[in-house]
C-alpha cells in the first residue's frame, strides 16, 4: 500500500540559510500535519491543513510556513535557520472526507521523516 | 491543555519477559488514544488506537492496551517481548473537540531488550 512520502530523507543546511521540505500524502488522503521532534524529543505538532486551507497551527515559529497544494502534496519552508531547527521532521495524513470539520477522528499515517542538520 | 505522560524513559525486558509501558494523560474527557513504535531512522508506525467502546484494545505485533478512565491511564502490554521489538514507544492523544486535531505525544519510552 502506498504511503506518505516525505523529501528530502536527509538534508543540512547551514545557519541562516533556507530549507525545504516536501510531503507527499497517501492518495485520496486530504489533511497533512507536521510534526517536529528534537534529538531526544517527544514530536511536536507544528502545523496542518485541510483541503489546501490551514486547520490548525502549533508551535510553528514565524521564521518557517507552509502550504497544501492542489494536488494535496504540502511543503514546509524554513527561512533563517538556527542550530536548534535540527529535528527530525515527520509528515501524516489522513483523510477526512467532504464534511470536513464535525467528522469522527482520522487515523493519521506517518511519513518516514526528514531529518534536518543545521550546521 | 492536554498533556501525556509515560515516566518511564528507559525500560530493559528480556526476551520472553512480558512487558508494560506507562502511559497516563491529562484531558477534560475522555480523549482519543494511540500507541506509536518508531525504529530508528524509521517513521512512528501505529500499533493500536483507542476512540471508544471496549477498553481493551488489540493491537499488531502482538501489543494490546487498556484504557482505564478513573485513572486516565492506557497503558501497552505484551506478553512475551521479542528482540525486535526493541524501539522507542510514545503514547499520543488526539483531541476530541478538533476533529482534524493534533496528536500529543508524550516523552516516549525506550525499550531495550536482552538476548
Amino acid at each position: 500500500a502506498a504511503g506518505v512520502i516525505q523529501s528530502p530523507r536527509h538534508l543540512i543546511k547551514e545557519k541562516r540559510e533556507t530549507a525545504t521540505l516536501k510531503c507527499y500524502p497517501i492518495p485520496r488522503h486530504d489533511t497533512v500535519y507536521w510534526y517536529q521532534q528534537g534529538p531526544g524529543q517527544d514530536p511536536q505538532f507544528l502545523i496542518s491543513f485541510y483541503e489546501k486551507m490551514q486547520s490548525d497551527k502549533g508551535s510553528i515559529p514565524d521564521r518557517f510556513s507552509a502550504q497544501q497544494f492542489s494536488d494535496y502534496h504540502s511543503e514546509l519552508n524554513m527561512s533563517s535557520l538556527e542550530l536548534g531547527d535540527s529535528a527530525l521532521y515527520f509528515c501524516a495524513s489522513s483523510f477526512s472526507g467532504t464534511s470536513g470539520f464535525g467528522v469522527s477522528y482520522n487515523e493519521q499515517f506517518f511519513g518516514p521523516g526528514t531529518r534536518l542538520t543545521v550546521l | 491543555a492536554q498533556s501525556v505522560t509515560q515516566p518511564d524513559i528507559h525500560i530493559t525486558v528480556s526476551e520472553g519477559a512480558s512487558l508494560e509501558l506507562r502511559c497516563n494523560y491529562s484531558y477534560g474527557a475522555t480523549p482519543y488514544l494511540f500507541w506509536y513504535v518508531q525504529s530508528p531512522g524509521q517513521g512512528l508506525q501505529l500499533l493500536l488506537k483507542y476512540f471508544s467502546g471496549d477498553t481493551l484494545v488489540q493491537g499488531i505485533k502482538g501489543f494490546e492496551a487498556e484504557f482505564k478512565r478513573s485513572q486516565s491511564s492506557f497503558n501497552l502490554r505484551k506478553p512475551s517481548v521479542h528482540w525486535s521489538d526493541a524501539a522507542e514507544y510514545f503514547c499520543a492523544v488526539g483531541d476530541r473537540g478538533s476533529t482534524l486535531g493534533r496528536l500529543y505525544f508524550g516523552r516516549g519510552t525506550q525499550l531495550t531488550v536482552w538476548p
